[in-house]
């Protein structure tokens, strides 16, 4: 059973810092990695999706990585703002067959003007 | 082109009651998917439907809980008999095929039950 877990649960910067969040999962075999923001008491927005054959896509001030092997990913925020402020989750599809998304718990980032 | 749309954003219900949550795709979705995320916990995957078919309701409990969506109309999630720990935000997203690689999410219902 795909586990997904999330480092820190919460984080608190200054503006203009970059910082990097961490998910990690327990199996491998995944099919495709997800990062979404959730505002609070709003829906998610996706960031950044990176297939199993790839190694990190970027936008803008992010930067996502993927090491399958290792189960892990991280998600680099550049120059980071106020606005930056929310919870990033991180998500794992395991399986080309399959539709599920198997959610992290989230790192809450609060970004201190 | 509208996002998402989910109604009621928030629902109270007393025990023993029923809920009913919509979820309307974004426009030429036809692929939906129901999550839940239950205080201080991560989103589970409920149930995965394409119009008139559930394709995957392997993460819906057994009682309770059902799911359909329509050849017309919205998705619709039911829960008969709320009890308190059904008390959740009840997020639905949706994708123009069955990749899902690009999905998006509604801003969630949230159900309260006293």
């Amino acid at each position: 059973k795909q586990e997904v877990t999330q480092i820190p649960a919460a984080l608190s910067v200054p503006e203009g810092e970059n910082l990097v969040l961490n998910c990690s999962f327990t199996d491998s075999a995944i099919y495709n990695l997800q990062w979404f923001r959730q505002d609070p008491g709003k829906g998610l927005t996706s960031l950044l999706l990176i297939q199993s054959s790839q190694r990190e896509q970027t936008s803008g001030r992010l930067n996502a990585s993927l090491d399958k092997s290792s189960g892990r990913s991280t998600l680099y925020i550049a120059a980071s703002q106020p606005g930056d402020s929310a919870t990033y989750l991180c998500a794992v599809r395991t399986g080309a067959g399959s539709y599920q998304l198997t959610f992290g718990k989230g790192t809450k980032l609060s970004v201190i003007p | 082109n509208a996002g998402v749309m989910q109604n009621p954003r928030h629902l109270v219900r007393r025990r023993g009651q029923e809920a009913r949550l919509r979820c309307s795709p974004m426009k030429g979705h036809s692929h939906v998917y129901w999550y839940r995320q239950l205080p201080e916990e991560g989103l589970k995957f409920m149930v995965y439907l394409q119009k008139e078919n559930i394709i995957d309701e392997s993460g819906m409990p057994k009682e309770r809980f059902s799911a359909e969506f329509p050849k017309e109309g919205p998705s619709i999630l039911r829960i008969q008999q709320v009890v308190r720990g059904d008390s959740a935000a009840y997020f639905c997203a949706s994708s123009e095929d069955r990749s899902g690689n690009t999905i998006y999410f509604g801003e969630g219902s949230w159900l309260t039950v006293v």
